[in-house]
């Protein structure tokens, strides 16, 4: 079964520093890995995603993010933080789908604060 | 503009009673799925469906019920049977092969009053 875990349920960092959020995945097959952005009570949006190929994956507003097969991580940075970057984050797996039993599993979410 | 549209946006529910969310979605996709979201416990995959008239269930389907007649519909119904129902509920779609990425309803809030 796929799994993901994310470290921290909440990380707090000054405008202008670094952000790191941290995800961990299990998963038996080739991995697809995904992050999203919620901001209050509204959808979730799609950050970037990875399925093959480069390991980096950069997307949208900034961030990017680092698929390492050795160390089932694929955590989520940007190099200088934005107000307008507090929201909750969550990482996700989805499997190869190659079958019908396709699905998206959710980690449990990392809220992110930026402090002036 | 393509998109998915859920409704209501805020439902207020009596115990006993059984309450149905719609999600819509003119993406032509063919997967479509229903999360729970309560703080701190992330979201929680209820049903999900990949083809039209087929649908299986997630981690925490019991109290809960799911049709896919249309392509387009995937409503959620909760029924009394859930014990806890009040929570803010997505429904998402995306296209089948699991690489491809979901796209989230703006979600509804049940409150069971």
């Amino acid at each position: 079964a796929q799994s993901v875990t994310q470290l921290g349920s909440h990380v707090s960092v000054s405008e202008g520093a670094l952000v790191l959020l941290r995800c961990n995945y299990s998963s038996s097959v080739p991995p697809y890995l995904f992050w999203y952005v919620q901001y209050p009570n509204q959808g979730l949006q799609l950050l970037l995603k990875y399925t093959t190929g480069a390991t980096l994956v950069k997307g949208i507003n900034g961030f990017e993010a680092e698929f390492k097969k050795s160390e089932t991580s694929f955590h989520l940075t940007k190099p200088s933080a934005h107000m307008s970057d507090a929201a909750e984050y969550f990482c996700a797996v989805s499997n190869t789908g190659y079958s019908s039993a396709s699905k998206i599993i959710f980690g449990s979410g990392t809220r992110l604060s930026i402090r002036p | 503009d393509g998109g998915i549209t859920q409704s209501p946006k805020y439902l207020f529910r009596k115990e006993g009673q059984n309450v149905t969310l719609s999600c819509e979605q003119n993406l032509n996709h063919d997967a479509m799925y229903w999360y729970r979201q309560d703080p701190g416990q992330g979201l929680r995959l209820i049903y999900y469906s990949q083809i039209v008239n087929d649908f299986q269930k997630g981690d925490i389907a019991e109290g809960y019920s799911v049709s896919r007649e249309k392509k387009e519909s995937f409503p959620l119904t909760v029924t009394s049977a859930q014990k806890n129902p009040t929570a803010f509920y997505l429904c998402a779609s995306s296209q089948t092969g699991g690489d491809t990425e979901a796209f989230f309803g703006q979600g509804t809030r049940l409150t069971v009053v």
